[in-house]
């Protein structure tokens, strides 16, 4: 089956400054990568998604871009702010509808 | 914009009971899903449903587990004889065909077994 790795587990960045996460998938099958925010105690939100016809994707200040050959993809968010701070997870899915594999988080801490 | 819908939000029971939780996907969703959190770990996939039966489910979804839409609106997961570790947070979803993979998390039910 599908393994989703995601580093690094923690992160803290300067307002200002971006972030990047990384994830790794195993199943060359899997053609859906979404990112969810989640903050304490609510439900993961989708923040941005690729689908892997697609090398990258932007949204204000949040992008994902996605390496196919090397079974990886990323998060980058630019110019923190503090209510950036949440956990982000990653996750991969093949045609399988909503099974998705998820990362094991990341625990964004801007700083003002 | 419209939301899952999950209740209850908390709900305490004592190890061996059975409990049902209850949810209320998006109306014009066809694919339901239930995922879950245990404390400061990641999401995990439990099962999918689609077209009234299981479409997929994890090794976690054994025969302690079942699920069903009783009627049009519901969408419930039933843990029969919880254990300690059943402790979690329960996150029912649901998705939409046109919409690709893309699915949509209730806030959750948080189980606690004591």
């Amino acid at each position: 089956g599908e393994n989703v790795e995601q580093h690094p587990s923690t992160l803290s960045v300067q307002e200002g400054d971006s972030a990047v996460i990384k994830c790794t998938y195993s199943d060359s099958a899997s053609n859906y990568f979404p990112w969810y925010k989640q903050e304490l105690g609510k439900r993961p939100q989708l923040i941005i998604d690729i689908r892997s016809n697609v090398g990258e994707k932007k949204d204000q200040r949040i992008a994902v871009t996605l390496n196919k050959t090397a079974k990886h993809f990323s998060l980058h968010i630019t110019e923190t702010q503090p209510e950036d701070s949440a956990v982000y997870f990653c996750a991969a899915a093949s045609d399988s509808w909503g099974k998705f594999q998820f990362g094991a988080g990341t625990q964004v801490v801007v700083t003002p | 914009e419209p939301e899952v819908t999950q209740t209850p939000s908390h709900q305490v029971t004592q190890m061996g009971q059975e409990v049902i939780l209850r949810c209320v996907p998006i109306s014009n969703h066809l694919y339901f899903y239930w995922y879950r959190q245990i404390l400061g770990q990641k999401v995990e996939f439990l099962v999918s449903f689609y077209n009234n039966e299981i479409s997929e489910k994890s090794e976690i979804f054994d025969d302690q587990f079942s699920v069903e839409r009783p009627d049009g609106s519901n969408f419930t997961l039933k843990i029969r004889s919880t254990k300690l570790e059943d402790s979690a947070m329960y996150f029912c979803a649901s998705s939409r065909p046109s919409s690709g993979n893309t699915i949509y998390f209730g806030e959750g039910s948080w189980l606690t077994v004591v």
